[in-house]
């Protein structure tokens, strides 16, 4: 199975910058995604990363190390509107063959003035 | 592009009834669909994957006689909830995986699933 592991809630201010740690256990390896989801609506994607290191996009990037088997998404110049739920999840090859990804329970991100 | 649609957005449903949720790939084709739960304040739980003309593959744990699924297009997945129960009150959101596409899947807007 897989163990994915990310803190529950962070708070921060805005126009700060806040890092969203995740820890993963799993065997079959084949990605990271991040996902963003807002109270009551689908998860939208942000990011995935497959190789070590940091993929930058605007204000958001995201970094990974698979010895390690740590991610982490940097939310840089955070707006109000960054108040959301942010999902780990990691893709690996499933006992059935295809390629499952599976979702961490989430960060909470409150942004206040 | 890479739009995916899921009707109904919400529904009401009495305890022993069926509730059949659609999925929509709209300007894509997707030979594979996932199927999540979502309770409250919790990560999204995969249910099933549902491969088009062919069985879905369900997760440890869900009941595949009660989750019904159908994959019957490359454009269409379904999910029955047969005889409901108030346990089975969740969000439920598919992604579709497109044919032409590496990795990235797709969410459709999630169903929420009251059932009285």
């Amino acid at each position: 199975g897989q163990n994915i592991d990310q803190p529950t809630e962070m708070t921060a201010t805005e126009g700060a910058i806040v890092q969203i740690n995740c820890t993963y256990q799993t065997s079959g390896f084949n990605g990271l995604f991040w996902y963003q989801q807002h109270a009551g609506e689908a998860p939208t994607f942000l990011s995935y990363n497959v190789l070590d290191g940091l993929e930058e996009k605007g204000r958001f990037s995201s970094f990974l190390s698979r010895s390690k088997g740590y991610s982490y998404l940097l939310l840089k110049e955070l707006q109000m509107k960054d108040s959301a739920s942010y999902l780990c999840a990691v893709r690996a090859l499933s006992s059935g063959g295809s390629y499952i990804p599976t979702f961490g329970r989430g960060t909470s991100l409150i942004v206040h003035p | 592009g890479a739009v995916v649609s899921q009707h109904p957005s919400w529904v009401i449903c009495k305890s022993g009834t069926s509730v059949k949720i659609e999925c929509r790939s709209l300007d894509f084709q997707a030979t594979t669909m996932f199927w999540y739960r979502q309770f409250p304040k919790q990560s999204l739980m995969l249910m099933a994957t549902s491969n088009e003309g062919s069985k879905a593959t369900y997760e440890q744990g869900v009941e595949k006689d009660k989750f019904l699924i159908n994959h019957a297009s490359l454009t269409l997945s379904t999910l029955t909830v047969t005889s409901a129960h108030p346990e089975d009150s969740s969000f439920y959101i598919c992604s579709a995986k497109n044919v032409r596409g590496r990795y990235e899947q797709y969410f459709g807007p999630g169903t929420r699933l009251t059932v009285t």
